[in-house]
């Protein structure tokens, strides 16, 4: 049973477009990350959330973390061929003190020029 | 700092041979942690460590076993491969910080082939 269900799976879009992922659970979270990973190469970090209706921006990139922290989305204005990867959500059970996360299976993001 | 590290970056075994995946950090985290990444599986934990000799299982441990003898590195053994062992293995590590915010920094990846 997958914690964390991410969709779409894939997304290709052209230059220019605008584009959200949607990271949900039904159960609540402490904090929840956003990676992105490239081919070859191993997730990097992008933003962590930790307060429920939290919203950060990272250039184009808005995150937010719902209100009963138990879902996140990643939305991504006038999308870039550098933005293509793989986007993967990971959240920390509250209570946790081991630093264990839970990886959603990710979505694969194509933008085409 | 280098980061996470780990070697080999590419290994093709036979089944029922036998490796050791090694992951080494210089940034002094406490906690590290041993992923596999298939296809739209997303990334799945094999085994973790909190400390310097003290490892856990994860969700899929089968087949595989793991040693922290030093702060610094994290092992990961297969004893004797299997088909089903084929995956990109990915080692973490992250820093214990109240609040769990749990960020994990990870290597560049193993890429394992079992014939």
């Amino acid at each position: 049973t997958q914690l964390l269900e991410q969709s779409p799976q894939f997304l290709s879009i052209q230059e220019g477009e605008n584009l959200t992922v949607y990271c949900n659970s039904s159960s609540v979270f402490s904090s929840l990350q956003w990676y992105r990973q490239e081919p070859g190469e191993g997730p990097v970090l992008l933003v962590t959330v930790v307060t429920g209706g939290e919203v950060k921006k990272l250039k184009r990139l808005t995150f937010q973390f719902g209100d009963a922290r138990k879902d996140s989305s990643l939305h991504i204005t006038a999308a870039q061929t550098g933005d293509t990867g793989l986007y993967l959500c990971a959240g920390a059970t509250r209570g946790s003190t081991l630093g264990r996360l839970y990886f959603g299976r990710g979505t694969q993001l194509t933008v085409w020029p | 700092n280098a980061g996470v590290t780990q070697t080999p970056k590419f290994r093709v075994l036979k089944t029922g041979q036998s490796m050791t995946l090694l992951c080494a950090q210089d940034m002094n985290h406490e906690y590290m942690y041993w992923y596999r990444q298939d296809p739209g599986m997303g990334l799945r934990l094999i085994h973790y460590s909190v400390g310097e000799g003290t490892t856990a299982k994860g969700e899929v441990p089968d087949g595989y076993n793991v040693s922290r003898l030093k702060k610094q590195n994290f092992l990961l053994g297969l004893e004797s491969a299997a088909p089903s062992q084929t995956s990109v293995y990915f080692c973490a590590s992250s820093y214990p910080r109240v609040g769990a915010r749990g960020e994990q920094y990870f290597g560049p990846g193993t890429r394992l082939t079992v014939t």
